[in-house]
């Protein structure tokens, strides 16, 4: 059954640094995700992706993220320069845009920002 | 703003029934989901309902939806061990972001 893949699955890194998080969503899926979930917190919206461009984001994505889609196949979110509070599990997801609408999540990266 | 809110803790014996609820504000709501998180995993649907239905059954699994009250439930029949995780109730209105619930913790009695 196809899935959304992320790596690495933990990332260390110290504060200031910048990191990129990679996935690969579903082959033939349109729109892609990314979300993050402090421990013992809500699963929170960062940001949409469809047709090469932002669609939606929210106010945690401030103007040290980015995303990116390189190739055809890989979904990134850039952090430029990370701060403790970025600490978090982030989870990609994909999306037909069909199918009720369902957003397939891969296993999360989870950063730890020292 | 969109919010859902679910009880955090729910214990019950194993074999019996669960039933996890879960309210939302957004009356614009197209399709509401449930998903899992076992510990140390990611996010797995476990099944979904659109706004137009008011009960999906799949399985052991029955999704209950009150749309005048926006309110939503899923009843876990036979509750196993394997069950014990994270549910969380989600809602979405398009192709964007899903607004999850807190997530209620699920813990099975022997």
């Amino acid at each position: 059954e196809p899935e959304v893949t992320q790596t690495p699955s933990h990332q260390v890194t110290q504060m200031g640094q910048e990191v990129i998080l990679r996935c690969v969503p579903i082959s033939n899926h349109l729109y892609f995700y990314w979300y993050r979930q402090i421990l013992g917190q809500k699963v929170e919206f960062l940001v949409s992706f469809y047709n090469n461009e932002i669609s939606e984001k929210s106010e945690i994505f401030d103007d040290q993220f980015s995303v990116e889609r390189p190739d055809g196949s890989n979904f990134t979110l850039k952090i430029r320069s990370t701060k403790l509070e970025d600490s978090a599990m982030y989870f990609c997801a994909s999306c037909h845009g069909r199918e009720g609408n369902i957003q397939y999540f891969g296993a999360g990266t989870r950063l730890s920002v020292l | 703003g969109e919010d859902v809110e679910q009880s955090l803790f729910l214990s019950v014996r194993e074999g019996d029934s669960s039933v996890i609820n879960c309210t939302y504000t957004d009356s614009s709501s197209t399709y509401l989901y449930w998903y899992k998180q076992e510990p140390g995993a990611g996010l797995q649907l476990l099944t979904y309902i659109f706004s137009n239905m008011d009960m999906k059954q799949d399985q052991r699994l029955t999704v209950l939806l009150n749309k005048k009250d926006k309110h939503l439930s899923l009843r876990i029949a036979d509750t196993q061990t394997g069950d014990s995780a994270i549910y969380f109730c989600a809602e979405n209105s398009s192709a964007s972001k899903i607004i999850f619930g807190s997530g209620t913790r699920l813990s099975i009695r022997p």
